[in-house]
């Protein structure tokens, strides 16, 4: 089954802590996304990849980092730096950039003690 | 105010009505998207227009690019279409998706 996973489906961290998001494809999709998403909100962009080894910064980049060593692969760290950390995390692929259709995981809710 | 706006925020239904969700946008797109988003988090992207209309079993989606108006319709709502449905637009100028918030739906049996 073709798809994107994201593990795991609930973090908890110690403030002060970096924690990583993982964020699998085996779609072949060149372009990966990290999303975040809060109450009452629209989902922001973080980071983008459009290729193995290019990365972008999003809307809010800050406090985060963001690697593409492997296509099917688009780890998010948040750093001790992000202030207000806890929320909803969603990856996403797509065939080509630009926004096409993206394909998303079924994220990864962050929660810093 | 938000470059993409969604409404109703919330939208109760019986089961078997006509459900409409509404967007409008102020910026010039190249794509629109209607995303459903399950209560358990994960998205599922439902249409991708940038004219006319779609339609897709129950589902109807609709643009008016003169207007920077675009429509979602159910016919024949279900209780298993409870979720929220999420309206993001492709920005023209930055090739980016902008999302709206969101628009929760629940149909009652």
């Amino acid at each position: 089954d073709g798809g994107i996973t994201q593990s795991p489906k609930y973090l908890f961290r110690k403030e002060g802590q970096n924690v990583t998001l993982s964020c699998e494809q085996n779609l072949n999709h060149d372009a990966m996304y990290w999303y975040r998403q809060d109450p009452g909100q629209g989902l922001r962009l973080i980071y983008y990849s459009q290729i193995v080894n290019d990365f972008q910064k999003g809307d809010i980049a800050e406090g985060y980092s963001v690697s593409r060593e492997k296509k099917e692969s688009f780890p998010l760290t948040v750093t001790s730096a992000q202030k207000n950390p806890t929320a909803f995390y969603l990856c996403a692929s797509s065939i080509g950039g630009g926004a096409r259709l993206q394909y998303f995981g079924p994220g990864t809710r962050l929660t810093v003690l | 105010k938000n470059e993409v706006e969604q409404s109703p925020q919330n939208l109760t239904a019986q089961e078997g009505e006509f459900i409409t969700i509404n967007c409008s946008y102020s910026v010039g797109i190249s794509a629109l998207h209607w995303l459903q988003q399950h209560p358990g988090g994960g998205i599922v992207s439902l249409f991708m227009l940038s004219s006319g209309k779609k339609k897709h079993g129950r589902l109807i989606a609709t643009i008016n690019i003169q207007e920077k108006h675009s429509s979602l319709h159910i016919t024949a709502s279900h209780p298993r279409d409870s979720a929220v449905y999420i309206c993001a637009v492709r920005s023209y100028n930055t090739d980016k998706l902008i999302f709206g918030t969101g628009t929760r739906l629940q149909v009652f049996p």
